[in-house]
């Protein structure tokens, strides 16, 4: 089956460091990948949908600076969590759809941030 | 106010019992409606798939159902085993005029003792 690949899992940082993630689609193309962010007991939060060889498009209320996506290739999804802080600590999930919308998506098993 | 709200919560069932979780979702018509699982600290996995037309689907011990009149649908499992204490998400997706967003809930907590 489709396998999404999400690296680091956990990932441990200091303030005001940058902390890259990434997201792999194994055996299939992702034009659209999405970005995740998950606090204890609440929901997924959609944060952006990466969009292959175009620009990100963030939800509102994301900030586009703090957090940087690239879709470069059709396997490869980036965030970056730039100059962290303590209240970006979070759980970070990828997804992406195969096919069309009612398709499953298939998410990647995230990526556990504490900066300290 | 979230536009879909699941119950209960958290709930703890003895391996063997059935439980059924209920999803209440405000968003008709829908694109689909989907029940994921996530285990704790990984991503979630698909488990079903409902259209607007459907009312039933199952995947093995899960069975999922949808009452698009009441605008409920609920997640039930059978024979419940250890490896099934996991989160439960309910997901709606918006239709095409909402460029299908999803729509998540903030799922319930099932926890399986021996």
């Amino acid at each position: 089956g489709a396998v999404v690949s999400q690296h680091p899992s956990r990932v441990i940082c200091k303030s005001g460091t940058s902390v890259k993630i990434e997201c792999r689609s194994l055996d299939f193309q992702a034009t659209t990948m999405f970005w995740y962010r998950q606090f204890p007991k609440q929901s997924l939060m959609l944060m952006a949908t990466s969009n292959e060889g175009s620009k990100a498009t963030y939800e509102q209320g994301v900030e586009k600076d703090k957090f940087l996506i690239n879709h470069a290739s059709l396997t490869l999804s980036t965030l970056t969590v730039t100059s962290a802080h303590p209240e970006d600590s979070s759980f970070y999930i990828c997804s992406a759809r195969i096919l069309d919308v009612d398709s499953p998506l298939h998410f990647g098993n995230g990526t556990r941030l504490t900066v300290t | 106010k979230n536009q879909v709200e699941q119950s209960p919560q958290s709930l703890i069932i003895l391996e063997g019992k059935n439980c059924t979780l209920q999803c209440n979702y405000t968003v008709s018509p829908f694109s689909n409606l989907r029940w994921y699982k996530q285990d704790t600290g990984r991503g979630p996995v698909s488990l079903t798939i409902m259209t607007f037309s459907e009312n039933t689907k199952s995947n093995g011990r899960y069975t999922a159902t949808l009452d698009a009149d009441t605008k409920q649908s609920s997640l039930h499992i059978t024979a419940s085993q250890l490896s099934d204490s996991a989160s439960y998400i309910c997901v709606v997706s918006l239709p095409e005029s909402n460029d299908y967003k999803l729509s998540f809930g903030a799922g319930t907590t099932v926890t399986v003792r021996a």
